[in-house]
């Protein structure tokens, strides 16, 4: 089944922690990103990449930072979470940024205490 | 940046009804896309509609560029059509970045 998987589903972490949340796809998606979702502001691009080894950052990239080492693994990298960046974290990939066939992964809740 | 507008923010619907939900963006772009997400948190793509117009079951989208808007027109509603609608366009000169709306939070009722 074609999918995004994202990993944990639920994060509960203590300021300062380091954490890595996952993202694998498995349809040879050149492109790859993630998003913040917040109440009222809804979703808000962190990162995304091109293709491996090529990242650029969106409109909040703060506090991230992310990797793309083989194509289908893309991971967010917390150095060191506030709880600022408590969030529902999305994941997605598609074939390339201008095509159909954007996939997003189930999410992670994420809460830093 | 680019900004998008979704009108209106919530919109609640008897079961069968039709609805026209509407995405204003303020600059030219090169890709726009439709999602859903449902009452469980999941996104799924709707369209990619740049221009033009397409349909798919009970869903339909129109987006005229030159005017700088899109139209998602749902028809005989469903209760299983509810949740968010996004909409999410990405600018022109080489940018690669995807910009959503705040979007159009739905309720079917019975």
């Amino acid at each position: 089944e074609a999918q995004v998987t994202q990993n944990p589903r639920y994060l509960i972490t203590v300021t300062g922690k380091k954490l890595t949340v996952t993202c694998s796809q498995n349809m040879n998606h050149e492109y790859m990103s993630w998003y913040r979702q917040d109440p009222g502001l809804g979703l808000r691009q962190i990162y995304y990449s091109m293709n491996v080894e090529v990242t650029d950052k969106g409109d909040v990239p703060e506090g991230y930072k992310v990797s793309r080492k083989e194509k289908r693994n893309f991971p967010l990298i917390l150095e060191s979470p506030s709880p600022n960046q408590t969030s529902l974290y999305f994941c997605a990939s598609s074939p390339s940024p201008y095509s159909v066939g954007y996939t997003f992964g189930s999410g992670t809740r994420l809460t830093v205490v | 940046g680019i900004q998008v507008e979704q009108s209106p923010p919530d919109l609640i619907l008897q079961e069968g009804a039709n609805s026209t939900l509407r995405c204003n963006f303020s600059d030219s772009v090169n890709n726009l896309q439709w999602f859903h997400q449902n009452p469980w948190g999941q996104l799924i793509n709707l369209f990619y509609i740049p221009s033009g117009t397409k349909q798919n079951g009970r869903l339909s989208a129109t987006t005229v560029a030159t005017e700088r808007y899109s139209l998602l027109y749902i028809s005989s509603s469903q209760t299983t059509d509810s949740g968010v609608y996004f909409c999410a366009v990405r600018s022109g000169a080489g940018s690669y970045q995807l910009t959503f709306g705040k979007g159009t939070k739905l309720s079917v009722i019975p």
